[in-house]
């Protein structure tokens, strides 16, 4: 089953609102990464971390990965409606450096 | 750079025929990852492979089976395709393992079982 939580599912905020989406791993990661796709596309790669304890911006967007490195969150700085999409992690649970296994997902609607 | 390209796009088959999917990697990539996307389930992974091995297998039947040629590019097979296997099928390529670095996913194939 799923071993890669993220919540919530699904969120709609209004533009210029924050937002943020959790990621909990039921074991311990070497890394996490995370993707965006939007409605009708593909995943797009948006950042790896790999330290305990790291954080990590890109513009608006914040990354931070848990001390234990069991849980990760993506934080959105007032949306855009740009932002819209699904967001999702992943992670190797087996330590091979393979296998990645993606979280459910949350998905963010954005209107004016 | 071209991006990593799948083939075909959209695919109509019935129960019990067969199916084979294409995924050319972005030049130089070496490792090519597939994975199944539905809305129940998500994005699962399929399998990996690196260098013409395959690396890892998640949790499908032996009906899904995959390759990976010497230049790197890579087909599934689905056999005896059931409804439930009615899904959008994305590779992504990247330079080191899944694990390890950025994936660069392509368009994806819609395969639709009637």
């Amino acid at each position: 089953g799923q071993q890669v939580m993220q919540i919530p599912q699904y969120q709609h905020v209004q533009e210029g609102e924050d937002f943020t989406t959790y990621c909990n791993s039921s074991t311990t990661l070497s890394n996490i990464q995370w993707y965006k796709q939007r409605p009708g596309g593909h995943p797009v790669f948006l950042i790896q971390l790999v330290k305990s304890g790291e954080v990590k911006k890109q513009k608006r967007l914040t990354f931070q990965f848990g001390e234990a490195k069991k849980n990760s969150s993506l934080h959105i700085t007032a949306t855009q409606t740009t932002d819209v999409g699904t967001y999702f992690c992943a992670g190797d649970l087996t330590g091979t450096a393979s296998k990645l296994t993606f979280g459910t997902g949350t998905r963010l609607q954005v209107t004016l | 750079k071209a991006g990593v390209t799948q083939t075909p796009r959209y695919l109509i088959k019935t129960r019990g025929q067969q199916v084979t999917l294409s995924c050319s990697p972005i030049s130089g990539h070496r490792s090519v990852s597939w994975y199944q996307q539905t809305p129940g389930q998500g994005l699962q992974f399929l399998f990996e492979y690196f260098s013409e091995t395959q690396r890892n297998k998640g949790n499908f039947p032996g009906r899904f089976s995959g390759r990976q040629f010497s230049n790197s590019r890579s087909e599934m097979n689905v056999s005896t395709l059931e409804l439930g296997d009615s899904a959008l099928y994305l590779c992504a390529s990247s330079l080191v393992l899944a694990g390890g670095g950025e994936q660069f996913f392509g368009p994806g194939t819609r395969l639709t079982v009637l």
